[in-house]
């Protein structure tokens, strides 16, 4: 059973572009959500999607955006890049009504903006 | 969800059990403790999790004090492989419920 998997794994972009990062889910789930890493803290929640649409946002900028397909994989979008968007994005995933459950997260994008 | 107060950072003798302590003074009844790990530059990596009984899997425990208060996680004999960043969070019984992660407990198994 494959866990959670984020492609791809390393990305450099330029500022001013944009980026798609994607995200498949574990088998079972059905909720995505978004976490930003910046080199020496803790992830910050961007985002969730449930039934491919976004319940809950963390405080991130309108450049954030996500889609979520009905096979529950995700996509994030970042517009108009800055350079302190550089940061490992993670992505996890959980089951909506599972309150005591876990949540499986997968190895992250590196994104560097230069 | 309530917040955590983790220590900074601590050392651990290889072979050694590893204590790791978290508060959380002012969790609610339906606030569940979890325990994650994130090794360097790899993703968070789910350890155990409880309500109110001790836990126990493979590869920690967790002790969880009577009223709730404070939480340990055990890693009964730690190996350098353990060495990582450690992240208690309190998330509630909600649907849809994200995780608010800290700044965690930097641990370092000595050999």
């Amino acid at each position: 059973d494959a866990g959670v998997t984020q492609s791809p794994t390393h990305l450099i972009k330029t500022r001013g572009q944009q980026v798609t990062l994607r995200c498949s889910p574990k088998s079972g789930h059905d909720t995505v959500s978004w976490y930003q890493q910046a080199l020496g803290q803790g992830p910050q929640f961007i985002f969730q999607y449930y039934e491919e649409e976004e319940r809950q946002r963390g405080n991130f900028p309108d450049r954030f955006s996500g889609h979520q397909f009905p096979n529950y994989s995700s996509e994030l979008n970042v517009n108009a890049l800055l350079l302190g968007d550089s940061a490992l994005y993670l992505c996890a995933s959980s089951l909506y009504r599972g309150g005591g459950t876990e949540a499986f997260f997968g190895q992250g994008t590196r994104l560097t903006v230069v | 969800d309530a917040k955590t107060t983790q220590p900074p950072s601590m050392d651990c003798a290889e072979g050694r059990a590893a204590n790791l302590p978290c508060n959380h003074s002012t969790i609610s009844g339906n606030e569940y403790v979890y325990w994650y790990r994130q090794i360097h530059s790899q993703g968070p990596q789910y350890i155990i999790h409880g309500l109110k009984n001790n836990e126990t899997n493979e590869m920690a425990s967790l002790i969880i004090t009577e009223d709730r208060k404070s939480s340990t996680l055990i890693l009964p004999h730690a190996t350098l492989r353990d060495t990582a960043v450690y992240y208690c969070i309190v998330r509630a019984f909600r649907y849809g419920q994200n995780f608010v992660f800290g700044p965690g407990t930097r641990l370092s198994v000595l050999p």
